[in-house]
Protein backbone atom coordinates (compact mmCIF):
# COMPACT_ATOMS: atom_id res chain seq x y z
CA UNK A 1 0.00 0.00 0.00
CA UNK A 2 2.08 3.20 -1.07
CA UNK A 3 0.36 5.66 0.22
CA UNK A 4 2.68 8.55 -2.00
CA UNK A 5 3.44 7.80 -5.22
CA UNK A 6 6.06 9.81 -7.60
CA UNK A 7 4.62 8.08 -11.31
CA UNK A 8 7.45 9.26 -13.37
CA UNK A 9 10.90 8.10 -12.84
CA UNK A 10 12.25 10.51 -14.94
CA UNK A 11 12.21 13.59 -16.40
CA UNK A 12 14.24 15.47 -18.63
CA UNK A 13 14.30 19.29 -19.45
CA UNK A 14 16.86 22.08 -21.12
CA UNK A 15 18.51 24.18 -18.48
CA UNK A 16 16.85 27.69 -18.50
CA UNK A 17 12.67 26.10 -18.66
CA UNK A 18 10.75 25.23 -15.87
CA UNK A 19 10.79 21.37 -14.20
CA UNK A 20 7.72 20.12 -13.11
CA UNK A 21 7.91 17.15 -10.63
CA UNK A 22 4.54 15.40 -9.28
CA UNK A 23 3.67 13.63 -6.50
CA UNK A 24 0.18 12.22 -5.51
CA UNK A 25 -0.83 10.81 -2.13
CA UNK A 26 -3.90 8.54 -0.70
CA UNK A 27 -4.28 9.34 2.86
CA UNK A 28 -5.95 12.46 3.58
CA UNK A 29 -4.55 12.60 6.98
CA UNK A 30 -1.30 13.79 6.03
CA UNK A 31 -0.88 17.19 7.05
CA UNK A 32 2.44 18.24 6.28
CA UNK A 33 4.66 17.93 2.64
CA UNK A 34 7.88 17.97 2.02
CA UNK A 35 10.06 17.69 -1.18
CA UNK A 36 14.28 16.53 -0.76
CA UNK A 37 17.10 16.54 -3.24
CA UNK A 38 18.90 13.60 -3.00
CA UNK A 39 22.80 12.74 -5.07
CA UNK A 40 23.84 9.10 -4.48
CA UNK A 41 25.55 7.95 -1.08
CA UNK A 42 24.05 11.13 0.27
CA UNK A 43 21.29 11.76 2.69
CA UNK A 44 18.51 13.87 1.58
CA UNK A 45 18.84 17.92 1.23
CA UNK A 46 15.53 19.93 2.10
CA UNK A 47 14.79 21.99 -0.47
CA UNK A 48 10.77 23.12 0.02
CA UNK A 49 8.10 22.41 2.33
CA UNK A 50 4.21 22.89 2.54
CA UNK A 51 1.54 22.69 5.71
CA UNK A 52 -2.06 21.28 4.23
CA UNK A 53 -3.73 24.53 5.15
CA UNK A 54 -1.64 25.92 2.01
CA UNK A 55 -2.04 25.95 -1.37
CA UNK A 56 1.36 26.81 -2.29
CA UNK A 57 4.61 28.19 -0.48
CA UNK A 58 7.51 29.95 -2.95
CA UNK A 59 11.12 29.61 -2.42
CA UNK A 60 13.24 31.20 -4.70
CA UNK A 61 13.40 29.30 -8.00
CA UNK A 62 11.29 26.76 -5.88
CA UNK A 63 7.56 26.50 -5.60
CA UNK A 64 5.09 23.33 -4.34
CA UNK A 65 1.56 23.96 -5.27
CA UNK A 66 -0.67 21.63 -3.13
CA UNK A 67 -3.92 20.46 -4.40
CA UNK A 68 -6.05 18.90 -1.48
CA UNK A 69 -9.23 17.67 -3.39
CA UNK A 70 -7.33 15.72 -5.93
CA UNK A 71 -4.49 14.97 -3.34
CA UNK A 72 -1.88 16.05 -5.67
CA UNK A 73 1.34 18.15 -4.92
CA UNK A 74 4.08 19.20 -7.72
CA UNK A 75 7.35 20.87 -7.51
CA UNK A 76 7.89 23.90 -9.96
CA UNK A 77 11.93 24.72 -10.52
CA UNK A 78 12.20 27.95 -12.63
CA UNK A 79 14.90 28.00 -13.80
CA UNK A 80 16.19 24.68 -14.31
CA UNK A 81 20.37 24.80 -13.86
CA UNK A 82 22.37 21.78 -14.78
CA UNK A 83 23.09 21.54 -10.65
CA UNK A 84 19.48 20.74 -9.90
CA UNK A 85 19.98 17.03 -11.80
CA UNK A 86 18.95 14.73 -9.08
CA UNK A 87 16.80 12.51 -7.37
CA UNK A 88 13.98 14.03 -6.20
CA UNK A 89 11.90 13.17 -3.36
CA UNK A 90 8.32 13.84 -2.17
CA UNK A 91 7.23 13.02 1.52
CA UNK A 92 4.26 12.84 3.62
CA UNK A 93 3.73 13.66 7.33
CA UNK A 94 0.78 12.07 9.43
CA UNK A 95 -1.19 14.44 11.49
CA UNK A 96 0.22 15.60 14.46
CA UNK A 97 3.74 15.90 16.26
CA UNK A 98 6.04 13.08 14.38
CA UNK A 99 8.61 12.23 12.70
CA UNK A 100 7.23 9.64 10.29
CA UNK A 101 7.82 10.55 6.85
CA UNK A 102 6.10 8.35 3.70
CA UNK A 103 8.54 8.94 0.75
CA UNK A 104 7.28 8.76 -2.90
CA UNK A 105 9.92 6.38 -5.14
CA UNK A 106 11.77 9.55 -6.35
CA UNK A 107 12.03 10.97 -9.87
CA UNK A 108 15.21 11.26 -11.26
CA UNK A 109 15.36 15.30 -13.11
CA UNK A 110 18.42 15.74 -15.76
CA UNK A 111 18.77 18.74 -16.73
CA UNK A 112 20.65 19.59 -19.97
CA UNK A 113 22.71 22.37 -20.49
CA UNK B 1 25.29 25.53 13.26
CA UNK B 2 26.70 21.60 12.67
CA UNK B 3 24.32 18.81 11.16
CA UNK B 4 23.24 15.44 11.46
CA UNK B 5 26.35 13.57 11.89
CA UNK B 6 26.14 9.56 11.28
CA UNK B 7 29.42 7.37 12.22
CA UNK B 8 30.35 4.85 10.52
CA UNK B 9 30.02 5.92 6.69
CA UNK B 10 30.73 2.27 5.98
CA UNK B 11 30.41 -0.85 7.20
CA UNK B 12 30.63 -4.70 5.93
CA UNK B 13 29.33 -7.22 8.05
CA UNK B 14 29.25 -10.83 7.97
CA UNK B 15 25.70 -12.53 7.36
CA UNK B 16 24.33 -13.55 11.31
CA UNK B 17 26.41 -10.63 12.82
CA UNK B 18 25.54 -7.79 14.49
CA UNK B 19 25.58 -4.03 13.74
CA UNK B 20 25.10 -0.74 15.98
CA UNK B 21 24.90 2.50 13.68
CA UNK B 22 25.44 6.02 15.45
CA UNK B 23 22.96 9.38 14.59
CA UNK B 24 23.99 12.66 16.14
CA UNK B 25 21.26 14.88 15.90
CA UNK B 26 21.14 18.73 15.39
CA UNK B 27 21.77 20.49 18.44
CA UNK B 28 17.89 21.31 20.12
CA UNK B 29 16.74 18.98 17.62
CA UNK B 30 14.69 16.25 20.31
CA UNK B 31 13.52 13.76 17.63
CA UNK B 32 15.78 11.48 16.11
CA UNK B 33 14.08 8.84 12.90
CA UNK B 34 15.58 6.40 11.11
CA UNK B 35 15.09 5.06 7.28
CA UNK B 36 16.42 2.37 5.38
CA UNK B 37 17.28 2.96 1.71
CA UNK B 38 17.53 0.28 -0.58
CA UNK B 39 16.82 0.41 -4.82
CA UNK B 40 13.85 -1.78 -4.58
CA UNK B 41 11.74 -0.27 -1.57
CA UNK B 42 12.73 3.01 -1.76
CA UNK B 43 12.70 4.73 1.54
CA UNK B 44 11.43 2.86 4.35
CA UNK B 45 10.53 4.85 8.06
CA UNK B 46 12.10 2.29 10.73
CA UNK B 47 11.29 4.17 13.78
CA UNK B 48 11.09 7.47 15.74
CA UNK B 49 12.88 8.75 18.57
CA UNK B 50 11.69 11.36 21.01
CA UNK B 51 13.12 12.68 24.55
CA UNK B 52 14.32 8.84 24.54
CA UNK B 53 10.96 7.41 24.00
CA UNK B 54 9.91 5.35 20.90
CA UNK B 55 7.55 7.27 19.27
CA UNK B 56 6.83 5.90 16.23
CA UNK B 57 7.29 2.88 14.58
CA UNK B 58 7.93 1.52 10.94
CA UNK B 59 7.02 -2.65 9.57
CA UNK B 60 10.34 -4.10 10.35
CA UNK B 61 10.95 -7.30 12.34
CA UNK B 62 12.50 -7.42 16.02
CA UNK B 63 15.78 -7.33 14.40
CA UNK B 64 15.64 -3.73 14.39
CA UNK B 65 15.97 -1.59 17.59
CA UNK B 66 17.18 1.35 18.84
CA UNK B 67 17.23 3.69 21.43
CA UNK B 68 18.09 7.49 22.32
CA UNK B 69 20.07 8.91 24.84
CA UNK B 70 19.52 12.19 27.39
CA UNK B 71 21.79 13.79 24.99
CA UNK B 72 19.31 12.85 21.90
CA UNK B 73 21.97 10.80 20.11
CA UNK B 74 20.63 8.06 18.61
CA UNK B 75 21.88 4.67 18.04
CA UNK B 76 20.14 1.54 15.87
CA UNK B 77 20.81 -1.62 16.19
CA UNK B 78 20.35 -4.83 14.04
CA UNK B 79 20.80 -8.71 14.94
CA UNK B 80 21.35 -11.71 13.11
CA UNK B 81 22.44 -9.50 9.78
CA UNK B 82 20.67 -11.05 6.53
CA UNK B 83 22.10 -10.04 3.09
CA UNK B 84 18.77 -8.15 2.25
CA UNK B 85 19.60 -6.16 5.19
CA UNK B 86 22.18 -4.47 3.25
CA UNK B 87 21.22 -0.66 2.28
CA UNK B 88 21.61 3.02 2.76
CA UNK B 89 21.02 3.83 6.83
CA UNK B 90 19.57 7.62 7.21
CA UNK B 91 18.85 9.54 9.93
CA UNK B 92 16.97 12.85 10.50
CA UNK B 93 16.25 15.06 13.30
CA UNK B 94 14.08 17.99 14.13
CA UNK B 95 12.80 19.65 16.97
CA UNK B 96 9.85 17.04 16.92
CA UNK B 97 6.80 19.43 17.34
CA UNK B 98 5.53 21.75 14.93
CA UNK B 99 6.02 22.11 10.89
CA UNK B 100 10.05 22.86 10.33
CA UNK B 101 12.70 20.93 8.21
CA UNK B 102 13.31 17.43 9.06
CA UNK B 103 17.58 17.34 8.40
CA UNK B 104 18.87 14.04 7.04
CA UNK B 105 22.76 12.64 8.25
CA UNK B 106 24.70 11.82 4.85
CA UNK B 107 24.16 8.16 6.10
CA UNK B 108 25.57 5.11 6.69
CA UNK B 109 26.27 2.45 3.81
CA UNK B 110 25.74 -1.32 5.35
CA UNK B 111 26.83 -4.20 3.29
CA UNK B 112 25.98 -7.55 4.34
CA UNK B 113 28.46 -10.28 3.27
Amino acid sequence: DQQVKQNSPSLSVQEGRISILNCDYTNSMFDYFLWYKKYPAEGPTFLISISSIKDKNEDGRFTVFLNKSAKHLSLHIVPSQPGDSAVYFCAARGSGNTGKLIFGQGTTLQVKP
Amino acid sequence: KAGVTQTPRYLIKTRGQQVTLSCSPISGHRSVSWYQQTPGQGLQFLFEYFSETQRNKGNFPGRFSGRQFSNSRSEMNVSTLELGDSALYLCASSFGQGNGGYTFGSGTRLTVV
